[in-house]
């Protein structure tokens, strides 16, 4: 729809469990970034890259672990997670990180996880 | 403490009236950005302002901004049911580059 992708949709998932979730943009962007959207919070940044290096962690748990192979791609992988880590997990993308110009975040659609 | 903040937190006006929602926020900024979210899915970029820039258009959307009082307006002029959805507004701190958005107006379009 916006020219990133995530996948899985949904996901659920026990707190032993290990999971990660995918997301690709299309657009030739050299940020990405990871948010956390839970109900009636403010959106949490909690990951961002530019150029495949990770250049800001919002003290985030250890139990999240992003990865950014190449600069279309970002997971996010989840082991041991807690019930309070239900929410709904979007990526996007911008074509910069930081600079003179500014830039507009592309989102995706979001991976809705709830932890059980 | 939060960046931006919206009000109000939810809208419910008829379609066809203009909707206003507002953004205020605590210190200086670059730019000012509004995006809206559909329900559960990802938020889409409505319009960029910058600090030098007092207002802005793009069709149906007309944004503000004041410094001075470090507050944005976003109006939606004519509404349709379509524009039922989340609005928020992220700043883009002076101080550290950071952008923050706030909780979102939820705005409901009546028919």
């Amino acid at each position: 729809e916006t020219g990133v992708t995530q996948t899985p949709r949904h996901l659920v998932m026990g707190m032993t469990n290990k999971k990660s979730l995918k997301c690709e943009q299309h657009l030739g962007h050299n940020a990405m970034y990871w948010y956390k959207q839970s109900a009636k919070k403010p959106l949490e940044l909690m990951f961002v890259y530019s150029l495949e290096e990770r250049v800001e962690n919002n003290s985030v748990p250890s139990r999240f672990s992003p990865e950014c192979p190449n600069s279309s791609h970002l997971f996010l992988h989840l082991h041991t997670l807690q019930p309070e880590d239900s929410a709904l997990y979007l990526c996007a993308s911008s074509q910069e990180y930081r600079g003179e110009i500014p830039y507009e975040q592309y989102f995706g659609p979001g991976t809705r996880l709830t932890v059980t | 403490s939060q960046q931006g903040e919206e009000d109000p937190q939810a809208l419910s006006i008829q379609e066809g009236e203009n909707a206003t929602m507002n953004c205020s926020y605590k210190t200086s900024i670059n730019n000012l950005q509004w995006y809206r979210q559909n329900s559960g899915r990802g938020l889409v970029h409505l319009i960029l302002i910058r600090s030098n820039e007092r207002e802005k258009h793009s069709g149906r959307l007309r944004v503000t901004l004041d410094t001075s009082k470090k507050s944005s307006s976003l109006l939606i002029t004519a509404s349709r049911a379509a524009d039922t959805a989340s609005y928020f507004c992220a700043t883009d701190a002076k101080r550290d580059d950071k952008i923050i958005f706030g909780k979102g107006t939820r705005l409901h379009i009546l028919p």
